[in-house]
């Protein structure tokens, strides 16, 4: 399965400030999610990134909050813009191919905003 | 997309059997039902996988009834490591299936 580099693992963020989030997989694969996990709760889907064309939003996520890049298919970017305590979760991408074999997830990136 | 419902949490000793049952009784025909495991400042991790009857890998075993309307994890032995929260996914293994996570079963495992 595929191995992903995320980055950062954590950052401690001022309100009002971006933080952007890479993602980097070992082999090229079609599609890319980005998931955020609020403390103590289950992962929520954000989008899903498609490299040459923009991404899928789900409800509740807008691309002026989580502007999300895909230049190749063994990267993406999530940015976190203009955040304030309640974007305070853990962020994670993940890359699968709809295979039997699953999904593969990153290790996160903490974010605390204050 | 199918609903799956577990228990919040579990509790067990090392060296025991420890089995998690997953309700999913509007499974489709199309579907596979996947297990994740996460441990704490982790991303999930895929366990196993399964369509139907049993399904055994290293790590667990996965027992799917013949109306699938559940399934059943099956963790042998459990040690302390694998204290962890343990999802339950549905969904059909094609290109658009994307994971939908559920709120999974926070399993403590005690000395």
């Amino acid at each position: 399965s595929a191995v992903i580099s995320q980055k950062p693992s954590r950052d401690i963020c001022q309100r009002g400030t971006s933080l952007t989030i890479q993602c980097q997989v070992d082999s090229q694969v079609t599609m890319m999610f980005w998931y955020r996990q609020q403390p103590g709760q289950s992962l929520t889907l954000i989008a899903t990134a498609n490299q040459g064309s923009e991404a899928t939003y789900e409800s509740g996520f807008v691309i002026d909050k989580f502007p999300i890049s895909r230049p190749n298919l063994t990267f993406s970017t999530l940015t976190v813009s203009n955040m304030s305590p309640e974007d305070s979760s853990i962020y994670l991408c993940s890359v699968g191919e709809g295979l039997v074999a699953g999904y593969t997830f990153g290790s996160g990136t903490r974010l605390t905003v204050v | 997309l199918a609903k799956t419902t577990q228990p919040i949490s579990m509790d067990s000793y090392e060296g025991q059997e420890v089995n998690i049952t997953c309700s999913h009784n509007n499974i489709a025909t199309n579907d596979y039902i996947t297990w994740y495991q996460q441990f704490p400042s982790q991303g999930p991790r895929f366990i196993i996988q399964g369509y139907k009857t049993k399904v055994t890998n290293e790590v667990a075993s996965l027992f799917i009834p013949a109306d699938r309307k559940s399934s059943t994890l099956s963790l042998p032995r459990v040690s302390l490591s694998d204290t962890a929260v343990y999802y339950c996914l549905v969904g059909a293994t094609g290109g658009s299936y994307i994971p939908t996570f559920g709120r999974g079963t926070s399993l403590i495992v005690h000395p």
